[in-house]
């Protein structure tokens, strides 16, 4: 799997928008990039995934570039609930040999008010 | 629908004892892996299994092994306890078959105290 490359902390105030960004840069053409965060004491919660065209849902937007070699996570308006690690990863299809993910150390998000 | 559960949330044990930890996936999900979590290493791959089938294994000793049975539930257990055992171990399904993309769900873990 690819290797990658977040910062280890951000701060973001609420209400505005959080950018955390994801550099990938030998993403293999089938991996998707995968995007988790964790709050303190809770197990991981799955965000959003892509392969190459940007995606949105009710959670953030996901940005790849054109080269797929980085990624930015967009939380629209920040709110104080969104203070979490948040994970990039990158991961090609579900397997026979399994399925697992290299979390790495992600990047600390903290919202102020 | 439900999440994942896992239980305990909380287990406090001594060194050398057993531990045996359990996860219920989300209904209709065949694949169950496990995590574990340390401050110092942070979240690492203990084993997958699909259809009661163990598919991949990370690098830890065989102290740690898991089953799954037919209803997809999973269990992990720890022989001779380390104080080094001491984590957050994290239980997550998904509906995952061959060349498909789906991410996974995790339940809140159980915390593992040794002493």
């Amino acid at each position: 799997d690819a290797k990658t490359t977040q910062p280890t902390s951000m701060d973001c105030a609420e209400g505005r928008a959080a950018n955390l960004p994801c550099n990938h840069s030998t993403i293999s053409g089938n991996e998707y990039v995968y995007w988790y965060r964790q709050i303190h004491s809770q197990g991981p919660q799955y965000i959003i995934h892509g392969l190459k065209n940007n995606e949105t849902n009710e959670m953030a937007s996901l940005i790849i570039t054109e080269d797929r070699k980085s990624s930015t996570l967009i939380l629209p308006h920040a709110t104080l609930r969104d203070t979490a690690v948040y994970y990039c990863i990158v991961r090609g299809p579900y397997s026979n040999s399994g399925y697992a993910l290299n979390f790495g150390k992600g990047t600390s998000l903290l919202v102020t008010p | 629908k439900a999440g994942v559960t896992q239980t305990p949330r909380y287990l406090i044990k001594t060194r050398g004892q057993q531990v045996t930890l359990s996860c219920s996936p989300i209904s209709g999900h065949r694949s169950v892996s496990w995590y574990q979590q340390t401050p110092g290493q942070g979240l690492q791959f203990l084993f997958e299994y699909f259809s009661e089938t163990q598919r991949n294994k990370g690098n830890f000793p065989g102290r740690f092994s898991g089953r799954q049975f037919s209803n997809s539930r999973s269990e992990m257990n720890v022989s001779t306890l380390e104080l080094g055992d001491s984590a957050l171990y994290l239980c997550a399904s998904s509906s995952s078959i061959q060349g498909a993309v789906s991410p996974l769900h995790f339940g809140n873990g159980t915390r593992l105290t040794v002493t």
